[in-house]
C-alpha cells in the first residue's frame, strides 16, 4: 500500500533553517508528484510547492519562492522540503502528499503522517 | 490569485441529517481541479472526492459533490457519528497554483 513516512518533530530557533524528509513506499516513486502543505496551529491548509521526483522539477509558492526548496533522492525515495530564514509564523505541521494521477495538477491523494515545526527562542 | 471561501463556517447537525457545504472561487475554475478533504484532530487531510465529483477510494456514497465555474457544494447525505470533521475544498489553476479555503468544521449539535 501506498505510504508516506515523515521524519520527526524538529524544534527550530528563529533564523535556522530546517529540512524535513518524505520518504515513499507502495508504488514507484517517480511516476507521482509530491506536493508540499502546512498547517499553523488551529488554522488552515497552505501549499508550499511540488516536486516531479523523476525530473526533480519544481514549482513553488510565490510566497514561498526564496526560503523554500524541494529536493528529492531516487535512490531511497524520498523527497525533502528545506525552509529557511525561520520565524514563528513559520511554527506549523508540514506534510508532504502524493498526487492521485500521473499529473501535478491532480488532487492529493496520500498524505504523510505530518511534522511538526515549532519556531521558538 | 484565486481566493476560495467556504461557508458555512461551522455547521452544527445530528447524525442522520444531510450536510451542504459551499465552496465558492473569486474567479471561475474548471472543476477538473476542485477537490475536498476531510480532516479530523491530529490527522492529516484525507481525499473525498476530486474533479469534480469521482470519490476517492474507499470513501462511501453518502459523499458527493458536485458544481462549476466559482460555485461548488459538497453534501453528506446522512451524516454518521466518524463523519463530524474539518471539510476543505482545494482548486488547482493559475497563481500561486494550489489553493485551500478555510474550511467548515461540522460538529454535533
Amino acid at each position: 500500500q501506498v505510504q508516506l513516512v515523515q521524519s520527526g518533530a524538529a524544534v527550530m530557533k528563529p533564523g535556522a533553517s530546517v529540512k524535513v524528509s518524505c520518504k515513499a513506499s507502495g508504488y514507484t516513486f517517480t511516476n507521482y508528484y509530491i506536493h508540499w502543505v502546512r498547517q499553523a496551529p488551529g488554522q488552515g491548509l497552505e501549499w508550499l510547492g511540488w516536486i516531479n521526483p523523476n525530473t526533480g522539477v519544481t514549482n513553488y509558492a510565490e510566497k514561498f519562492q526564496a526560503r523554500v526548496t524541494l529536493t528529492r533522492d531516487t535512490s531511497i525515495s524520498t523527497t525533502y522540503m528545506d525552509l529557511t530564514s525561520l520565524n514563528s509564523d513559520d511554527t506549523a505541521v508540514y506534510y508532504c502528499a502524493r498526487c492521485e494521477l500521473r499529473r501535478y495538477d491532480s488532487a492529493l491523494a496520500f498524505w504523510g503522517q505530518g511534522t511538526l515545526v515549532p519556531v521558538s527562542t | 490569485e484565486i481566493v476560495l471561501t467556504q461557508s458555512p463556517g461551522t455547521l452544527s447537525l445530528s447524525p442522520g441529517e444531510r450536510a451542504t457545504l459551499s465552496c465558492r472561487a473569486s474567479q471561475s475554475v474548471s472543476n477538473s481541479y476542485i477537490a475536498w478533504y476531510q480532516q479530523k484532530p491530529g490527522q492529516a487531510p484525507r481525499l473525498l472526492v476530486y474533479g469534480p465529483s469521482t470519490r476517492a477510494t474507499g470513501i462511501p456514497d453518502r459523499f458527493s459533490a458536485s458544481g462549476s465555474g466559482t460555485d461548488f457544494t459538497l453534501t453528506i447525505s446522512r451524516l454518521e457519528p466518524e463523519d463530524f470533521a474539518v471539510y476543505y475544498c482545494q482548486q488547482f489553476g493559475g497563481s500561486p497554483g494550489l489553493t485551500f479555503g478555510g474550511g467548515t468544521k461540522v460538529d454535533i449539535k
